[in-house]
């Protein structure tokens, strides 16, 4: 089955300790991103790869840090999680083609809460 | 300014009414252009691509006008089970290959 996985779902955390977020895909897609959501502000990026050691920043990367040493992966690094990275986070991947970017198919969500 | 806007609504229509959702968006070199539907804070899905030739699906039809940078959906004889929120997405253009979600408008279609 076709599919975005992301663990962990949901992650309580402190303050200033470093987490990761895993984000995996099956698909062989190139494309990879993270977003996190937020009430009245919609789905901002955060990150997005275009393929294997490629990566850039999206509209909101001050906190975090990727990397995508596999095409699969592409996990999120909180290095000192603060209380303002409280959000619902998704991770997702499509193909690009010649006319650009394909359906993107997106992972079940991380729910963070950095006391 | 923000790069992809759309009217948050609430949209509260009577099951069977038809019903317009709009997008402006402000990056004139954006290249690829969706409709994502998303349930009460569930995962994004995609509900259509949208082309400037216009494409439908269904009760849903999508339309872009670049001129404009302007993207529309309409959903005729809405059901129950359409009641989400709708969301915008641009992806690509200057400044490199950022997908822009828009915040999303609300629908709840009533019996």
């Amino acid at each position: 089955e076709a599919q975005v996985t992301q663990n962990p779902r949901y992650l309580i955390t402190v303050t200033g300790k470093k987490l990761t977020v895993t984000c995996s895909q099956n698909m062989n897609h190139e494309y990879m991103s993270w977003y996190r959501q937020d009430p009245g502000l919609g789905l901002r990026q955060i990150y997005y790869s275009m393929n294997v050691e490629v990566t850039d920043k999206g509209d909101v990367p001050e906190g975090y840090k990727v990397s995508r040493k596999e095409k699969r992966n592409f996990p999120l690094i909180l290095e000192s999680p603060s209380p303002n990275q409280t959000s619902l986070y998704f991770c997702a991947s499509s193909v690009i083609q010649g006319r650009g970017q394909e359906t993107q198919y997106f992972g079940p969500g991380t729910r963070l809460l950095v006391l | 300014r923000k790069e992809v806007e759309q009217d948050p609504g609430p949209f509260n229509v009577p099951e069977g009414a038809t019903v317009a959702f709009n997008c402006t968006y402000s990056n004139s070199a954006s290249q690829s252009f969706f409709w994502y539907r998303q349930d009460c804070r569930k995962e994004p899905k995609l509900l259509m691509s949208v082309y400037s030739s216009g494409n439908e699906d269904g009760r849903f039809t999508a339309q872009l006008n670049r001129a404009s940078q302007y993207i529309s959906l309409l959903i005729r004889d809405s059901k129950l089970s359409d009641s989400a929120t709708y969301l915008c997405v641009v992806w690509g253009g200057t400044g490199g290959f950022k997908t822009i979600f828009g915040a999303g408008t609300r629908l709840f279609v009533k019996a």
